[in-house]
């Protein structure tokens, strides 16, 4: 099983809809998890992290963890076209506290 | 403005030859990584270091080598071993912050074309 697991995808919605991307992991000690947008052909960047059981929101983001379910969501409200990219988990590789293992991506598409 | 500076942005290789990728940072961070990305496909991990004259592997670092002799400083050579180097490059770097977990950062990337 890997680490971070992001089955979903793609995903389409329509533009002000609620785009809800999901990821599961395997390591109960995990305490960390990151969201990264990475636009088609860019490098990714950091939009969200959670340490925290619970929610927590920036703007339009809200990212979510449950450590007992052991999943972490991202929640983006009223979706806008230019949110349109591939969403990667990431959370840190069993046994180091340096690197961590990210998941394939969930590409989101916001339809005008 | 500080940030990770990768360069050259893209980059043809001949088969045959070795490739070196630059990657510099002035966010005074420990950790430095090196990520390879195919076309639709997840990042993979090809070294990293947490300090100066210090790396270790990832999982594929076969037909690639790096150092780390200034902290700001991880180049990447992609060598004549490497059969398949066609990729996009990502060099980042990461601070560790406790409970906050650790949190990595992104160049812009490199594009590498065997031709």
């Amino acid at each position: 099983q890997k680490e971070v697991e992001q089955n979903s995808g793609p995903l389409s919605v329509p533009e002000g809809a609620i785009a809800s991307l999901n990821c599961t992991y395997s390591d109960r000690g995990s305490q960390s998890f990151f969201w990264y947008r990475q636009y088609s052909g860019k490098s990714p960047e950091l939009i969200m992290s959670i340490y925290s059981n619970g929610d927590k929101e920036d703007g339009r983001f809200t990212a979510q963890l449950n450590k007992a379910s052991q999943y972490v969501s991202l929640l983006i409200r009223d979706s806008q076209p230019s949110d349109s990219a591939t969403y990667l988990c990431a959370g840190p590789l069993r046994g180091s506290n340096y690197k961590l293992t990210f998941g394939k991506g969930t590409l989101l598409t916001v339809n005008p | 403005d500080g940030g990770i500076t990768q360069s050259p942005k893209y980059l043809f290789r001949k088969e045959g030859q070795n490739v070196t990728l630059s990657c510099e940072q002035n966010l005074n961070h420990d950790a430095m990584y090196w990520y390879r990305q195919d076309p639709g496909q997840g990042l993979r991990l090809i070294y990293y270091s947490q300090i100066v004259n210090d790396f270790q592997k990832g999982d594929i670092a076969e037909g690639y080598s790096v150092s780390r002799e200034k902290k700001e400083s991880f180049p990447l050579t992609v060598t004549s071993a490497q059969k398949n180097p066609t990729a996009f490059y990502l060099c980042a770097s990461s601070i560790f912050q406790g409970s906050s977990g650790n949190t990595i950062y992104f160049g812009e990337g490199s594009w590498l074309t065997v031709v």
